[in-house]
């Protein structure tokens, strides 16, 4: 079955600790992306990446850090930098960068 | 600035009404122009997109959608709700040649018995 996991899909984390969020895509996509969403607001876009050891900067990138050492995988760090880090957190993919986006299940954090 | 406006934040419909959810674009070139849903706590799902040819645009779950130039809007329609259409429906625009999805603050959708 083919798509984006995105684990856990709740997580918690003491102020000051750093947390990393696992995204995984089996589409054979180039393209990744990481977005925030908050309540009312839509999604805003955190960082992307179009190539394997490539990534930019999105709107929102303080606080936040990512890799890209294989195709598949893109996991965000949220550092204790992040002023205000409880969110919803969405991982996307597509084939390339200005193509269709589709999204992972998300994975709540909260911090405590 | 690109911007995305969605002019509704909740919507309630009885089951069996018609739907026509909102949107507009700010900034002059056609963008590629999609509409996503979200049930709660979860990811977004495509409905439709549009990136040129037939304003008029159909996607799954029997939700379509009319591009219009002059007006600068994307809105999504639905002609007899159900009720597990009952989620918060998304709008967002991607400007040819840029990888970013500019996204609208989303409409709410309730649907009564």
């Amino acid at each position: 079955d083919g798509g984006i996991t995105q684990s856990p899909k709740y997580l918690f984390r003491k102020e000051g600790q750093n947390v990393t969020l696992s995204c995984e895509q089996n589409l054979n996509h180039d393209a990744m992306y990481w977005y925030r969403q908050d309540p009312g607001q839509g999604l805003r876009l955190i960082y992307y990446s179009q190539i394997v050891n490539d990534f930019q900067k999105g709107d929102i990138a303080e606080g936040y850090s990512v890799s890209r050492e294989k195709k598949e995988s893109f996991p965000l760090t949220v550092t204790s930098a992040q002023k205000n880090p409880t969110a919803f957190y969405l991982c996307a993919s597509s084939y390339e960068g200005t193509d269709t986006q589709y999204f992972g299940p998300g994975t709540r954090l909260t911090v405590l | 600035a690109q911007s995305v406006t969605q002019p509704d934040i909740h919507i309630t419909v009885s089951e069996g009404a018609s739907l026509e959810l909102r949107c507009n674009y700010s900034y002059g070139a056609t963008p590629y122009l999609f509409w996503y849903v979200q049930s709660p706590g979860q990811g977004l799902q495509l409905l439709l997109k549009y990136f040129s040819g037939d304003t008029l645009v159909q996607g799954i779950k029997g939700f379509e959608a009319e591009f219009k130039r002059s007006q600068s809007s994307f809105n999504l329609r639905k002609p007899s709700v159900h009720w597990s259409d009952a989620a918060e429906y998304f709008c967002a625009v991607q400007y040819r040649g840029y990888n970013k999805l500019i996204f609208g603050a989303g409409t709410r959708l309730a649907v009564h018995p």
